[in-house]
């Protein structure tokens, strides 16, 4: 049984340009969280995804959206990226009845 | 913002010493979780600890909570070299499924051989 996986490992972009991130679920999970977590950090959270629709928003401008697929996998998007939009990106999937799991992360790192 | 923060920032000790940690927090919370996290990059989950638990053991792990102080310890005994990385508290305001999570600033561990 596969855990939680996420896509690509590391990216690098230009300032403006704009990024999709993926993560696929743990199997049996219904639910996707997005954490931000920059350089010497804890991470911090983004969004969460449940049923297809954004469930619970932290504090981040609308340049960050998301999806969340039939299959529960879930993409991450960041429009008009800026240099302190590097971080580590972080998903981890859920369910009502356990805790939540975290992927590796994908490393964003812009230029 | 970050909910709390971890004490200290950077630890090293020496192989099969203890290592305790600290974590305060600034709001009511229902429980508090604590995750490894190696090399940046993903969270392992190792312990989570509810609001009305003041003590809770999971192998080498020993974790208690004061609420009234709102903060918490992590000690992890006998340590080894493979304990070697960032310690992170966590919490949440609501049950332990899907609640978004809240996390400190974290503490480095470095465990000399």
């Amino acid at each position: 049984d596969a855990g939680v996986t996420q896509s690509p490992t590391h990216l690098i972009k230009t300032r403006g340009q704009q990024v999709t991130l993926r993560c696929s679920p743990k199997s049996g999970h219904d639910t996707v969280s997005w954490y931000q977590q920059a350089l010497g950090q804890g991470p911090q959270f983004i969004f969460q995804y449940y049923e297809e629709e954004e469930r619970q928003r932290g504090n981040f401008p609308d340049r960050f959206s998301g999806h969340q697929f039939p299959n529960y996998s879930s993409e991450l998007n960041v429009n008009a990226l800026l240099l302190g939009d590097s971080a580590l990106y972080l998903c981890a999937s859920s369910s009502a009845e356990g805790g939540q799991f975290f992927g590796p992360g994908t490393r964003l790192t812009v230029l | 913002s970050q909910q709390g923060e971890e004490d200290p920032q950077a630890l090293s000790i020496q192989e099969g010493e203890n290592a305790t940690m600290n974590c305060s927090y600034k709001t009511s919370i229902n429980n508090l979780q604590w995750y490894r996290q190696n090399s940046g990059r993903g969270l392992v989950h190792l312990i989570l600890i509810r609001s009305n638990e003041r003590e809770k053991h999971s192998g080498r792990l020993r974790v208690t909570l004061d609420t009234s102080k709102k903060s918490s310890s992590l000690l992890i005994t006998a340590s080894r070299a493979a304990d070697t990385a960032s310690y992170f508290c966590a919490t949440t305001l609501g049950g332990f499924g899907n609640e978004k999570l809240t996390f400190g600033t974290g503490t480095r561990l470095t465990i000399i051989p």
